[in-house]
């Protein structure tokens, strides 16, 4: 079963503005990863949040946390016909991923 | 540094029969994780694999099995298998001990069983 649930299913946008996914999960977490998976290949690894932490940045990716409300939000700034793509959001227990359902963004050029 | 490495990419199978999907991890990665991605169901994790013992297994029945080489090499093996084990299978490799650590995932394999 998963753990997360991803809102939006999906998002539609030009390209330039900022894309927003949020992600909820259940359990106690030790940390909470982003994904990006292409057209049916493998996912690449985006950005690693620990448990005791509350917003990390890496390049146009903020992500936030809150333990308290057992969520994370993902944004992507300035988006790019590029960034186009299912984004998952991943707890790990243990030492296991558990990914949502993701969220399939395009981006209009 | 290579990365992960599944084969094969496409299979097609007939229900009944069984298969062995084969990935080769980042080179000093010791933990190996399968996953099973269908439309229906998403990303769901069958097992993972440290130094050949398996430490934590998913909700899968008893036809989907793996198992880890002393190189740190895995297969995974489904039998008789159905209709639903359609599914793109990824891998993902990782080092150390995986907790917090980022995965490393392969190209998958498309199996599609007819």
């Amino acid at each position: 079963s998963q753990q997360g649930e991803e809102d939006p299913q999906a998002l539609s946008i030009q390209e330039g503005e900022n894309a927003t996914m949020n992600c909820s999960y259940k359990t106690s977490i030790n940390n909470l990863q982003w994904y990006r998976q292409n057209s049916g290949r493998g996912l690449v690894h985006l950005i690693l949040i620990r448990s005791n932490e509350r917003e990390k940045h890496s390049g146009r990716l903020r992500v936030t946390l809150d333990t308290s409300k057992k969520s994370s939000s993902l944004l992507i700034t300035a988006s790019r016909a590029a960034d186009t793509a299912s984004y998952f959001c991943a707890t790990v227990t243990g030492n296991m991923l558990t990914f949502g359902g993701g969220t399939r963004l395009m981006v209009k050029p | 540094k290579a990365g992960v490495t599944q084969t094969p990419r496409y299979l097609i199978k007939t229900r009944g029969q069984q298969v062995t999907l084969s990935c080769s991890p980042i080179s000093g990665h010791r933990s190996v994780s399968w996953y099973q991605q269908t439309p229906g169901q998403g990303l769901q994790f069958l097992f993972e694999y440290f130094s050949e013992t398996q430490r934590n297994k998913g909700n899968f029945p008893g036809r989907f099995s793996g198992r880890q080489f002393s190189n740190s090499r895995s297969e995974m093996n489904v039998s008789t298998l159905e209709l639903g084990d359609s599914a793109l299978y990824l891998c993902a490799s990782s080092s150390l001990t995986g907790r917090n650590t980022e995965a490393f995932f392969g190209q998958g394999t498309r199996l599609t069983v007819v």
